[in-house]
């Protein structure tokens, strides 16, 4: 069974609204976080490592203030994409390390679909 | 504007034979090297993982080769099944860092 779970799976919101993307680890506590973005036909690409009350850190290239993570607890962390445009269409992905399932073992979530109209 | 995604490198292969995946990796520090399978519209799938002490790993139906010198990596599949059909991303994790590096996937197609 799943043991990082994501919500919404798939959300449709209207230019210029947020919209949040939740990332919960199952059953284990998951001091660090991933969010990652993919486009049709490519690999994954990290956004953003969310750890555990501290401040995410971005990637190069990524606006911290368009992608808001939040990780306020050791089995949530949360993305908001605020005032979402059409360009920011995609699918995102979460993924967690740590607790039971070992250091270096990393689980991915689902995924959530994201289109703005 | 508009992105120009990828043309993923596909490999087509009947069901029932055996299939190999490679992948080169960039970092000749990395220590640990996780293979996922992604199937259309899902997350990565974990599949099998192997740490840079280890030339090769066998799970139930795959086995992961990792060759050090030329930085490489390959996923064996025994006796395909049209339930592999999916993108398989290999992934490295450096010694010093807490985050992934995917490569850029390879579709397995299984031919009935």
């Amino acid at each position: 069974g799943a043991v990082v779970s994501q919500h919404p799976s798939w959300v449709i919101c209207k230019s210029g609204t947020s919209v949040k993307i939740e990332c919960r680890s199952l059953d284990f506590q998951a001091t660090t976080m991933f969010w990652y973005r993919q486009f049709p036909k490519q690999s994954l690409m990290l956004m953003a490592t969310s750890n555990e009350g501290s401040k995410a850190t971005y990637e190069q290239g990524v606006e911290k203030d368009k992608f808001l993570i939040n990780h306020a607890s050791l089995t949530l962390s949360t993305l908001t994409v605020t005032s979402a445009h059409p360009e920011d269409s995609s699918f995102y992905i979460c993924s967690a390390r740590g607790g039971w399932l070992g250091r270096n073992t990393i689980y991915f979530g689902e995924g959530s679909w994201l289109t703005v109209v | 504007g508009e992105s120009v995604g990828l043309h993923l490198p596909t490999l087509s292969v009947q069901e029932g034979d055996n299939s190999i995946i490679n992948c080169a990796y960039s970092n000749s520090a990395s220590d640990y090297f996780i293979w996922y399978k992604q199937e259309s519209g899902k997350g990565p799938q974990f599949i099998i993982d192997i740490r840079s002490n280890m030339d090769k790993r066998q799970g139930q139906r795959v086995t992961v080769l990792l060759n050090k010198t030329v930085k490489h990596l390959s996923l064996q599949i025994a006796a395909t099944q049209p339930g592999d059909s999916a993108v398989y991303f290999c992934a490295e994790n450096p010694p010093a860092g807490n985050k992934l590096t995917f490569g850029g996937g390879t579709r397995v197609l299984v031919k009935p």
